[in-house]
C-alpha cells in the first residue's frame, strides 16, 4: 500500500536555525497537510495545501514557517528561525480530495527538538 | 467551530475483554469522523471514518463505530482485545474547511 513518507525521522538543532522537512506524500494525492504534537499534547493543525498554494493555516503558522513543494514529488516544511516551543513530532499528510471527503493519510513523522 | 472531546485519557483492559473508547464531537452540522491510531514511535494510521450513510461502521484490525447524532458521539469498540492494541488513540472531525481536529487521546493499555 502506498505511504507518506519523512525525513528524516529525527532532527535536532541548535536555536535559531533553520530547519527543512521533508514528506513524499503519496503520488496521486492532491491535498497536502502538516500537524504537529507536542509531546503529550493532541495534534494540532498547521497547515493544508493544494494548488501549489496554502488553503487554510492555523495560528500556529505565523512568519517563521513556510511550505513548498519544489518539484511535483516533494512537499517540505521550513522553519526559519526555530525556537524551542517548536520542539515536536510533526507529520505530513496527503489525501486525494478534500477532507470533508477523502482520509488523510499520515507519515511516521519528524521529532524535532530544538536546543 | 468544530472540536473533539474524548472524555477518557487512560483505559487498561484485559485481554479478550471487550473495548469502548468515547469520542463527543461538537459541530452544527453532519460531520465527517475518525478514528486514528498512534502506536508508540509511530505515525498515525487510519482505522474507520464516517462520511454519510450507515451510522455503524466497520474498519481495520476488527475495530467498529457508531456515529449517534443525538449524542453527538462517535465511539470507538472492539469486542475482543489483543495485547497489540495497546497505543494511543485519536478521534477526529471535519466540518467545512480543510482542518482535521483532533481530540486529545486515549491511551490503551493490555494486561494479558
Amino acid at each position: 500500500e502506498p505511504e507518506v513518507t519523512q525525513t528524516p525521522s529525527h532532527q535536532v538543532t541548535q536555536m535559531g536555525q533553520e530547519v527543512i522537512l521533508r514528506c513524499v506524500p503519496i503520488s496521486n494525492h492532491l491535498y497536502f497537510y502538516w500537524y504537529r504534537q507536542i509531546l503529550g499534547q493532541k495534534v494540532e493543525f498547521l497547515v493544508s495545501f493544494y494548488n501549489n498554494e496554502i488553503s487554510e493555516k492555523s495560528e500556529i503558522f505565523d512568519d517563521q514557517f513556510s511550505v513548498e513543494r519544489p518539484d511535483g514529488s516533494n512537499f517540505t516544511l521550513k522553519i526559519r528561525s526555530t525556537k524551542l516551543e517548536d520542539s515536536a513530532m510533526y507529520f505530513c499528510a496527503s489525501s486525494s480530495g478534500p477532507p470533508n471527503n477523502s482520509p488523510l493519510h499520515f507519515g511516521n513523522g519528524t521529532r524535532l527538538t530544538v536546543t | 467551530a468544530q472540536s473533539v472531546t474524548q472524555p477518557d485519557i487512560h483505559i487498561t483492559v484485559s485481554e479478550g475483554a471487550s473495548l469502548e473508547l468515547r469520542c463527543n464531537y461538537s459541530y452544527g452540522a453532519t460531520p465527517y469522523l475518525f478514528w486514528y491510531v498512534q502506536s508508540p514511535g509511530q505515525g498515525l494510521q487510519l482505522l474507520l471514518k464516517y462520511f454519510s450513510g450507515d451510522t455503524l461502521v466497520q474498519g481495520i484490525k476488527g475495530f467498529e463505530a457508531e456515529f449517534k447524532r443525538s449524542q453527538s458521539s462517535f465511539n470507538l469498540r472492539k469486542p475482543s482485545v489483543h495485547w497489540s492494541d495497546a497505543a494511543e488513540y485519536f478521534c477526529a472531525v471535519v466540518g467545512n474547511t480543510d482542518k482535521l481536529i483532533f481530540g486529545t487521546g486515549t491511551r490503551l493499555q493490555v494486561f494479558p
